[in-house]
């Protein structure tokens, strides 16, 4: 079974820029959520969607949104580009998204100049 | 009252010895805490999970330990060994949020 999927696995960006990180779940999981991870924070929740729906959103700025598609595919975009959003942004999925397992891919490295 | 404090930051334990990361949290309404194990380069994954209605869990050389008077749980490595040597996150969420709490982490190296 493949695991959680993200594309694409390292990026640059200069400030001011926007990216858009995407995410495949494991087949037959229907919640993915967004996590942050910096050295010394260690891993920030972003948003969890569900059947295209979001169902929590954590206490980030309105430059971070992120969508869900019928085929359970995720994205998430960051608009006008901070030096401090350099970071590993992680993907999980799970089969509902209730108190389980998570399973996370291997992130996408953002670095932004 | 969100947070998950997590202690200590690294740690250094010779081969075969016992490993202990503890963390504390202050929401009484956290109902699963999960520790999840990381690798350099990759994503965090499951190690193990305890609910507070139980005091220990053990899977194999792992084990959590919970105190839900203190607000505390910990987890310990037994017999730790050089594969073991990763980072190491405490979580923990409330069902029904759908969101995550996570610790700083810790960065374990055992030695071989």
């Amino acid at each position: 079974k493949a695991g959680v999927t993200q594309t694409p696995r390292y990026l640059i960006k200069t400030r001011g820029q926007q990216v858009t990180l995407s995410c495949s779940p494991i087949s037959g999981h229907r919640s993915v959520s967004w996590y942050q991870q910096t050295p010394g924070q260690g891993l920030q929740f972003l948003f969890e969607y569900f059947s295209e729906t979001q169902r929590n959103k954590g206490n980030f700025p309105g430059r971070f949104s992120g969508r869900q598609f019928s085929n359970s595919r995720s994205e998430m975009n960051v608009s006008t580009l901070e030096l401090g959003d350099s970071a590993l942004y992680l993907c999980a999925s799970s089969f509902q998204g209730a108190s389980g397992e998570l399973f996370f891919g291997e992130g996408s490295r953002l670095t932004v100049l | 009252q969100q947070q998950v404090k997590q202690s200590p930051q690294s740690l250094i334990v010779q081969k075969g010895g016992i490993s202990i990361i503890n963390c504390a949290y202050e929401n009484t309404a956290f109902d699963y805490f999960p520790w999840y194990q990381q690798f350099p380069g990759k994503g965090p994954a499951l190690l193990i999970a305890i609910r507070p209605d139980v005091s220990e869990k053990k899977e194999g050389r792992f084990t959590i330990s919970f105190n839900k008077s203190a607000k505390q749980f910990s987890l310990h490595i037994m017999d730790s060994q050089p594969g073991d040597s990763a980072t190491y996150f405490c979580a923990a969420t409330t069902s029904g949020t759908y969101k995550y709490i996570f610790g700083t982490g810790t960065r374990l190296k055992v030695l071989a």
